[in-house]
């Protein structure tokens, strides 16, 4: 099972800022969080993972609390393309690993014009 | 640069036969992962192999196995296929050793199973 909970669906006006959250009460200190999304059809894709410092890059920015408890993935200026199912995965990094990703049921984003 | 390549795009099969799905990693990714997903749900981990070892495996039955070769790339075999077998089955891969979860997946072999 997932050891993440997340909304079932989230809608966002199109331009405006997209602000998914995600649980994780039970993370471990050794475990990061990761944010993947799918669209339709495609294969997932990676977006940004971070540890308990906030994170950046390209495609989006990674909120985590203090107590790690929880995470928001903000997605800046939303467009169409971005409709997708977001996936909130937990899980560590490192030799401890074996790549193995825990999916979740995800938050289904509609971008809406 | 290609990305993760799968084959094929589409397969469809009868119940009991067997299954045998292609993935090409993306150059210079050590590390493929499998995952089966069925409609409507999120994917589930099958196997993980690096250095052409098994590193991870998950819940399935034994009628899954894989493999990987001296070029990286990678197999999945499903035997006695069940009406439940039919999903999606998508490949990842990624550097390795740190970057295990940094997974770069690719567009999925959907498969049938009449």
């Amino acid at each position: 099972d997932a050891k993440t909970t997340q909304p079932p669906s989230m809608d966002c006006a199109e331009g405006r800022a997209a602000n998914l959250p995600c649980n994780h009460s039970t993370i471990s200190g050794n475990e990061y969080v990761y944010w993947y999304r799918q669209i339709h059809s495609q294969g997932p894709q990676y977006i940004i993972h971070g540890l308990k410092n906030n994170e950046t890059n390209e495609m989006a920015s990674l909120i985590i609390t203090e107590d790690r408890k929880s995470s928001t993935l903000i997605l800046p200026h939303a467009t169409l393309r971005d409709t997708a199912v977001y996936y909130c995965i937990s899980s560590p990094k490192g030799s401890s690993n074996t790549g193995k990703l825990i999916f979740g049921q995800g938050t289904t984003l509609q971008v809406k014009p | 640069d290609a990305g993760v390549t799968q084959s094929p795009t589409h397969l469809i099969k009868t119940r009991g036969q067997q299954v045998t799905l292609r993935c090409s990693p993306i150059s210079g990714h050590k590390s493929v992962s499998w995952y089966q997903q069925v409609l409507g749900q999120g994917p589930q981990f099958i196997f993980q192999y690096y250095e052409k070892e098994e590193r991870g495996r998950g819940n399935f039955p034994d009628r899954f196995s894989a493999r990987q070769f001296p070029n990286y790339s990678s197999e999945l075999n499903v035997n006695a296929l069940l009406l439940g077998d039919s999903a999606l089955y998508l490949c990842a891969s990624s550097l390795g050793l740190v970057s295990y979860n940094e997974q770069f997946f690719g567009p999925g072999t959907r498969l049938t199973v009449l």
